[in-house]
């Protein structure tokens, strides 16, 4: 299993505001990062697949960029929206095609 | 609807009780497999099947097992469950191997408890 972290573990913002946070990754065996919302309850979901160093990928209101060179990706939220709580996971594919998750950074947004 | 589905979604058992958790897949993916995720750690692959017969271990296998008769049908069997197998699992389908850049689709959770 490659050590995927994200940071932070939590974190909680306020209605309207934006935030980001961050998945790393060993750079050396990349192949693909993917990151899925899970909501409380639901099944995990997925956002972006990304696989090109410079990556970015936008679906509404979040987005993400990717750095292949120094290992890491950024989701960010832009004004963000109580339906954006959920905890979001990013997962690396590894050049020998390994799918390895991250623990999760759960979000809360408060009205 | 394009969908993974388990049963059941809650299960409370004892140690040693066999336990059979379905997954069934309706979008003839060739790739199914299980993860369980537990407090603090990502989620992490028991097993997987590339297709119909052909099953391999992930990164925590033991006290599992799988079968894979039928390509939209991937059960997991717990042939004697201890309370370290107590966790969420969620079984995952998807085209081609997770290997690739190819999305995964989840089902919903089975929330497993072993007393």
């Amino acid at each position: 299993i490659l050590n995927v972290e994200q940071s932070p573990q939590s974190l909680h913002v306020q209605e309207g505001d934006s935030t980001n946070f961050t998945c790393s990754f060993p750079s050396s065996n990349f192949y693909a990062l993917h990151w899925y919302r899970w909501e409380t309850a639901k099944s995990p979901e997925a956002l972006f697949v990304m696989t090109l160093n410079g990556d970015e990928k936008k679906k509404g209101r979040i987005s993400a960029t990717l750095n292949t060179k120094e290992g890491y990706s950024y989701l960010y939220i832009k004004g963000s929206q109580p339906e954006d709580s959920a905890t979001y996971l990013c997962a690396l594919t590894s050049n020998d095609y390994k799918l390895s998750f991250g623990a999760g950074t759960t979000v809360t947004v408060r009205a | 609807e394009a969908q993974v589905t388990q049963n059941p979604r809650y299960l409370i058992t004892v140690t040693g009780k066999k336990l059979t958790v379905t997954c069934s897949q309706n979008m003839n993916h060739e790739y199914m497999s299980w993860y369980r995720q537990d407090p603090g750690l990502g989620l992490r692959q028991i097993y997987y099947s590339m297709n119909v017969e052909v099953t391999d271990k992930g990164d925590v296998p033991e006290g599992y097992k799988v079968s894979r008769k039928e390509k939209r049908n991937f059960p997991l069997i717990l042939e004697s469950p201890s309370p370290n197998q107590t966790s969420l699992y969620f079984c995952a389908s998807s085209f081609r191997p997770t290997g690739g850049s190819d999305t995964q689709y989840f089902g919903p959770g089975t929330r497993l408890t072993v007393l």
